[in-house]
């Protein structure tokens, strides 16, 4: 169990370019969460894959968002036409819906900063 | 709707001193409770988790918390905090049913004084 992991760790960017992040879920997790943190603020739900289908997006992920889990093992996250209110943290968990107590595990995150 | 509060934003706590973080929660049905903390500029570690049975539960590094349904809340608590505990601190409530969407509170940062 090597835990979930994520990268970049850190990405700078200009506005309006696009950037992608990756997620590595623990290898049997069937289920993958992303989550958005701003400075001073506890994470915010972003959306949820059970498998490879993606079964909830928050109100939070606009259209420039998509975030994919094409085999139902890693996922990314695309931000298009990046925004200075983009600049967050992005956190990954996973977490697997056959136990009988569906805990989520949190990767490092991805520290977006738009310049 | 869910959501949690957690009134503090600082608090400062003497090495070896007990420590209570407070967390309130609002949900419809009986919810499950999470405390996570996390440490600058790294991800959340789960510290602890309630679901159902005993409402006192045990954590880790020392911590435990307990689920007051009446009075809608998951208190954090250590007996004698040490300076490593210095960190955020974020409660956490989901649906026993479904998925779990997570709701957090705005968090508590803990600072610890020699």
């Amino acid at each position: 169990d090597t835990g979930v992991s994520q990268n970049p760790r850190h990405k700078i960017t200009k506005r309006g370019q696009n950037v992608t992040f990756r997620c590595d879920p623990i290898s049997e997790h069937n289920r993958l969460y992303w989550y958005r943190q701003t400075l001073g603020q506890g994470p915010e739900f972003l959306t949820y894959f059970q498998n490879e289908a993606q079964l909830e997006k928050s109100r939070l992920l606009s259209d420039r968002f998509s975030a994919e889990r094409p085999k139902g093992s890693f996922s990314t996250l695309e931000i298009q036409r990046t925004e200075q209110g983009d600049s967050a943290m992005y956190l990954c968990a996973s977490s697997l819906s056959s136990s009988s107590t569906d805990t989520q595990y949190f990767g490092p995150g991805t520290r977006l900063t738009v310049l | 709707a869910q959501s949690v509060t957690q009134p503090d934003i600082h608090i400062t706590v003497s090495e070896g001193a007990s420590l209570e973080l407070r967390c309130n929660y609002s949900y419809g049905a009986t919810p499950y409770l999470f405390w996570y903390v996390q440490s600058p500029g790294q991800g959340l570690q789960l510290l602890l988790k309630y679901f159902s049975g005993d409402t006192l539960v045990q954590g880790i590094k020392g911590f435990e918390a307990e689920f007051k349904r009446s009075q809608s809340s998951f208190n954090l608590r250590k007996p004698s905090v040490h300076w490593s505990d210095a960190a955020e601190y974020f409660c956490a409530v989901g649906a026993q049913t479904g998925f779990q969407k997570l709701v957090f509170g705005t968090g508590t940062r803990l600072l610890v004084s020699p």
